[in-house]
């Protein structure tokens, strides 16, 4: 069945690091990529998507591409700030009238000053 | 624009007791999604409702889980029995429609003692 597989976290990173969170898929067809913000006590936060391969989805200095030959939709942000901690997750919506999102396990981020 | 609205936002109760969570979606959103997420788990998806039909529910358990969205509007999720498994944090989500971009409430926090 379709699924989607991050890297382990946690994340530790200084402020202004480069930040990279692996994100690969299964899926049948050609689903909707995304990556979801959780911050802490809050609820989840769409952060950006795709809908098709070699679209790049990006918002609030963070970008991920899709891409099909890899099944991959990794999250880039150049300079992480203090206020990027948070726990991240990818996610894939399949296609039709009753495709649902499934979630990878979540990165959680922590960034140091 | 008022977001999802969940309560509570956090209960405890023993093995074998009742719970009943609520959430209001946001005004004219005609798809409703719970989910349950489990401590260091991505959200999986319970059931999915269309107005006030349900769509999707191979997921949720049936035997001590229901949920209902009466005038395709408010929704409550109740388990009975509960069990130490089902501590967890439960997610209710909205979207226009179904292809839509699902915005989340903050969550209910459940502890199954």
């Amino acid at each position: 069945g379709n699924s989607v597989t991050q890297m382990e976290g946690p994340v530790t990173l200084s402020e202004e690091a480069f930040l990279t969170i692996n994100c690969t898929y299964t899926a049948t067809g050609y689903p909707s990529l995304f990556w979801y913000v959780q911050y802490p006590g809050e609820g989840l936060q769409l952060l950006l998507k795709a809908t098709k391969a070699d679209d790049k989805g990006s918002n609030k200095g963070f970008e991920a591409t899709y891409r099909k030959e890899t099944t991959s939709f990794h999250l880039e942000k150049g300079s992480v700030q203090v206020s990027d901690s948070a726990v991240y997750f990818c996610a894939l919506k399949e296609g039709g009238s009753q495709g649902n999102l499934i979630f990878g396990k979540g990165t959680k981020l922590s960034v140091k000053p | 624009e008022a977001g999802v609205a969940q309560s509570p936002r956090y209960k405890i109760i023993e093995k074998r007791q009742s719970v009943a969570f609520w959430c209001n979606p946001i005004s004219g959103h005609a798809t409703l999604y719970w989910y349950q997420q489990i401590l260091g788990q991505g959200p999986k998806l319970l059931i999915q409702f269309q107005n006030n039909g349900v769509v999707d529910d191979s997921q949720l358990p049936k035997d001590r889980f229901s949920a209902e969205r009466l005038k395709g509007v408010d929704s409550t999720l109740k388990i009975q029995p509960a069990k130490l498994e089902d501590s967890a944090v439960y997610l209710c989500a909205s979207s226009l429609a179904d292809r839509d971009t699902q915005y989340f409430g903050p969550g209910t926090r459940l502890t199954v003692l």
